[in-house]
């Protein structure tokens, strides 16, 4: 069974400032896809960024880019410029690609994000 | 267009009772999931849907524990016997189709379910 571990509970940035969320994950398949989600107050899980485990460059989008170690296991979020809208749960979440697996999601424990001015 | 839509927001039952929680996917949605948030922990997976039949339901804990979706679109996750432990966000999402590619998982704003 895959599992992930999120091992910051909470995480402090300044606005304007960068931050990284770590995430590792353990798994003996080859192909699977890495996700960050994003869970504000409003419960709502909002997908921030996702990464395929084929591809070796890293994803981005806009202020979010991750640093995906396969060998290492290791999936982190790096988040620039950060924003008081940025103020959330974030989690790391699994899922196999392996054809005629189910499609569920494996979530980490989350990091719980705060921003100050 | 709409997203996906979880009714009650919020339900309080009593230890014992029965509850009904209603998902209603994105309209063309094929795949269908339920997990379960608890205080302080990520969502867990419970029960997933491909079309009407329940292709996966490894993660619903006990036999209190069930889940229809009859037509494909709206499904219902059912709980027996409520108990204490009960108490959680249950979360519906919706994709488009499962399987092969990275068929994103949108999720609704999940039931706060309160057992007393």
């Amino acid at each position: 069974a895959q599992t992930v571990t999120q091992s910051q509970p909470e995480m402090s940035v300044q606005e304007a400032e960068t931050v990284t969320l770590s995430c590792t994950y353990d798994t003996s398949e080859s192909d699977y896809y890495l996700f960050w989600y994003k869970q504000p107050p409003s419960r709502q899980m909002i997908l921030v960024i996702r990464q395929e485990a084929y591809k070796q460059q890293n994803a981005t989008e806009n202020r979010f880019s991750v640093n995906f170690q396969k060998a290492a296991k290791s999936f982190s979020l790096k988040i620039s410029d950060s924003q008081l809208g940025d103020a959330a749960m974030y989690f790391c979440a699994y899922r196999s690609a392996l054809p005629g697996t189910a499609s569920k999601l494996t979530f980490g424990t989350g990091t719980r994000l705060q921003v100050t001015l | 267009g709409a997203g996906v839509s979880q009714t009650p927001s919020n339900k309080v039952t009593e230890k014992g009772k029965y509850v009904e929680l209603r998902c209603d996917p994105i309209s063309g949605h094929t795949a269908l999931y339920w997990y379960r948030q608890s205080l302080g922990q990520g969502p867990e997976f419970l029960i997933y849907f491909q079309g009407t039949g329940a292709a996966d339901d490894s993660g619903l804990p006990n036999d209190r524990f069930f889940a229809v979706r009859p037509e494909g679109s709206v499904s219902t996750l059912k709980i027996q016997r409520t108990e204490r432990g009960d108490s959680a966000v249950y979360l519906c999402a919706s994709s488009f189709l499962s399987g092969g590619g990275v068929h994103e998982q949108f999720f609704g704003p999940g039931t706060r379910l309160t057992v007393l």
